[in-house]
């Protein structure tokens, strides 16, 4: 199994501001993805980030707005860049075991 | 693309009812089909999964059949517990790759 952690695990920040996330998983992971979970909405995969190469990012999302690190295969880190009302969400990490799919706890930002 | 259609909840129900949360899916090829939940203020859950046509995933007295013919993934319990109150979303992943592709969840509300 895998156990992930967030950092935080929830803020409340001003627009035009920007919030990094932590993601620290207790074990090496090869593939590493970030989510967001929009209110009452399904989860939206944001991009999968694998030690040693950029991002991979979804269609609708771009590195200048979500900005991830991988340094390396315990850690990842999600910026959400000039926040606006509509980055309101949860986001989550979430890693891929030989076993299974492990998620974080996630983060719940607040823009205002 | 791959998507995945649950019901809109809250499901509400009392103790001891029966449950079934209706999902169904389009995907190319075969996916594989899973179930998680999400507890309130936690991450989420992988509570059962199924890879192949007319496999049966079951775990904590939940159970779901893969129905290829008619692409769907009902979540069945037999006897509701307060204790499952929680956000249940069906999910499935492409079989070359492993993000996951979400429904939009389904709250459910057991009542003693």
């Amino acid at each position: 199994s895998a156990v992930i952690s967030q950092k935080p695990s929830r803020d409340i920040c001003q627009r035009g501001t920007s919030l990094t996330i932590q993601c620290q998983v207790d074990s090496q992971v090869t593939m590493m993805f970030w989510y967001r979970q929009q209110p009452g909405q399904s989860l939206t995969l944001i991009a999968t980030a694998n030690q040693g190469s950029e991002a991979t990012y979804e269609s609708g999302f771009v590195i200048d707005k979500f900005p991830i690190s991988r340094p390396n295969l315990t850690f990842s880190t999600l910026t959400v860049s000039n926040m606006s009302p509509e980055d309101s969400s949860i986001y989550l990490c979430s890693v891929v075991t030989i076993y299974e799919q492990y998620f974080g706890p996630g983060t719940r930002l607040t823009v205002t | 693309g791959d998507s995945v259609t649950q019901m809109e909840g809250p499901v509400t129900l009392s103790e001891e009812a029966f449950l079934t949360i209706n999902c169904t899916y389009t995907a190319t090829g075969y996916p594989s089909l899973f179930w998680y939940v999400q507890y309130p203020g936690e991450g989420l859950q992988l509570l059962l999964k199924a890879t192949k046509a007319d496999d049966k995933g079951s775990n904590k007295g939940f159970e779901a059949t893969y129905r290829k013919e008619t692409t769907s993934f009902h979540l069945e319990k037999g006897s509701v517990q307060v204790s499952d109150s929680a956000v249940y979303f069906c999910a499935l992943s492409d079989q070359r790759y492993s993000t996951l592709t979400f429904g939009k969840g389904t709250m459910l509300l057991v009542s003693p």
